[in-house]
């Protein structure tokens, strides 16, 4: 079982539509991600928020926003996607402690179709 | 930086057969490595990591990897697979508290 959750799991939007996809995590863990996946592909990072700032952002397009609304939260709004946009979306979370290793903990992923 | 390489895009093994999956990392100093598996329609699911210690790691659903410097490989084996291994594996490299490089991924096909 995973203890990051992502919502929704599946969602349909037109390219004009914004919507979002929640994560949550409770493990304390200070570092969040966002993952892009195509099928039988690697994940791609997308963000990387650290002590809730964003820390790293992968040269994504601006349709794609994130937000950290706290420590366990984050946020990627959609806006004006296009078809090639459509794929799984994880997202991760991990303690982000140097001492530590950086080990990831995925969500489920939510699954994008952009139509 | 570092890179992480899985040679094998598929390998198709039977039921109850035993498995290795190749990872070979580059990188001068000791990585910090992972195996995950994706199930489909899954997200990731951390098999096991090494960080340092014994290069003999035990880990979930019956896995276990190997860390061998000399040869820059951290292979993943089970000695009896079942049907529900069928899935893509991922091997993961990391440095101190970077972000992990995913290899390509190596499908696991089993037949019955």
């Amino acid at each position: 079982d995973t203890e990051v959750t992502q919502t929704p799991k599946h969602l349909v939007m037109g390219m004009t539509n914004k919507k979002s996809l929640k994560c949550e995590q409770h493990m304390g863990h200070r570092a969040m991600y966002w993952y892009k996946q195509k099928a039988k592909k690697p994940p791609e990072l997308m963000f990387v928020y650290s002590y809730e700032k964003l820390s790293i952002n992968e040269s994504v397009p601006s349709r794609f926003s994130p937000e950290c609304p706290n420590s366990s939260l984050l946020n990627l709004h959609l806006h004006a996607l296009q078809p090639e946009d459509s794929a799984l979306y994880l997202c991760a979370s991990s303690h982000g402690d140097r001492t530590r290793g950086n080990t990831i903990y995925f969500g489920e992923g939510s699954w994008l179709t952009v139509v | 930086a570092q890179s992480v390489t899985q040679p094998d895009i598929h390998i198709t093994v039977s039921e109850g057969a035993s498995l290795e999956l190749r990872c070979n990392y580059s990188y001068g100093a000791t990585p910090y490595l992972f195996w995950y598996v994706q199930s489909p329609g899954q997200g990731l699911q951390l098999l096991l990591k090494y960080f340092s210690g014994d290069t003999l790691v035990q880990g979930i659903k019956g896995f276990e990897a190997e860390f061998k410097r000399s040869q820059s490989s951290f292979n993943l084996r089970k000695p009896s697979v079942h049907w529900s291994d069928a899935a893509e594996y991922f091997c993961a490299v990391g440095v101190g508290s970077y972000i992990p490089t995913f290899g390509r991924g190596t499908s696991l096909i089993v037949h019955p």
